[in-house]
């Protein structure tokens, strides 16, 4: 099956600063890329859908200026956390389609980053 | 909104077979996928139900009803790797995900 490749799989950074995660489409080209964030033992909530070569769309109550998204190719897409707080510390995944897949193709997710800000 | 709810927790036995429902609010979507999610892992995909009825793969079977907002995941001849988190989630090429459901697995 496709690959979705996100790094890093873990990172703590201190209180203030910022944090870039990366998600890569290892063998296929993604026009759209999803972004979640998961508190334990909660459910997956979409972020933001980030498109390539244009702005990403957020999600209701999600700051679109804290959560910074990049989709500079059809493989790569980055989100980068900034000014970062212990309240941001999370489990965040990232899943793609393939471009050329319709409405009911299968979405592929990465390993998941784990933050924790202190 | 869409209101995705299924039961938290379940326990089974090994060998076993366990149902886990999903029931939702909505005025339409595309299909409905399963995907099972080991702690701190990603989830990896299960099942698509587009049309109502059943798909059966392997050990694993899933059943959407569009008329009663209902569907759910059959897991068979359970093992202990079956031990994880089950979500079900609606797509509307977004994907709106339900709590998971945790099947811990009991020799």
């Amino acid at each position: 099956g496709a690959v979705v490749s996100q790094h890093p799989s873990w990172v703590i950074c201190k209180s203030g600063t910022s944090v870039k995660i990366e998600c890569r489409s290892l063998d296929f080209q993604a026009t759209t890329m999803f972004w979640y964030r998961q508190f334990p033992k909660q459910s997956l909530m979409l972020m933001a859908t980030s498109n390539e070569g244009s702005k990403a769309t957020y999600e209701q109550g999600v700051e679109k200026d804290k959560f910074l998204i990049n989709h500079a190719s059809l493989t790569l897409s980055t989100l980068t956390v900034t000014s970062a707080h212990p309240e941001d510390s999370s489990f965040y995944i990232c899943s793609a389609r393939r471009a050329q897949g319709g409405m009911n193709t299968e979405a592929f997710f990465g390993q998941g980053t784990r933050l924790t800000v202190v | 909104g869409q209101n995705i709810d299924q039961p938290t927790e379940m326990t089974a036995t090994e060998g076993a077979i366990v149902q886990i429902n999903c029931t939702y609010q909505t005025s339409g979507f595309n299909g409905l996928f399963w995907y099972q999610q080991h702690a701190g892992e990603a989830p990896t995909f299960l099942s698509y139900n587009v049309l109502d009825g059943l798909e059966e793969k392997g050990r694993f079977s899933s059943f959407l009803s569009r008329s009663k907002g209902y569907s759910y995941l059959l897991l068979k001849e359970l093992q202990m790797k079956d031990s994880a988190s089950y979500l079900c989630a609606l797509n509307d090429y977004k994907l709106s995900f339900g709590a998971g459901t945790t099947v811990t697995v009991r020799a």
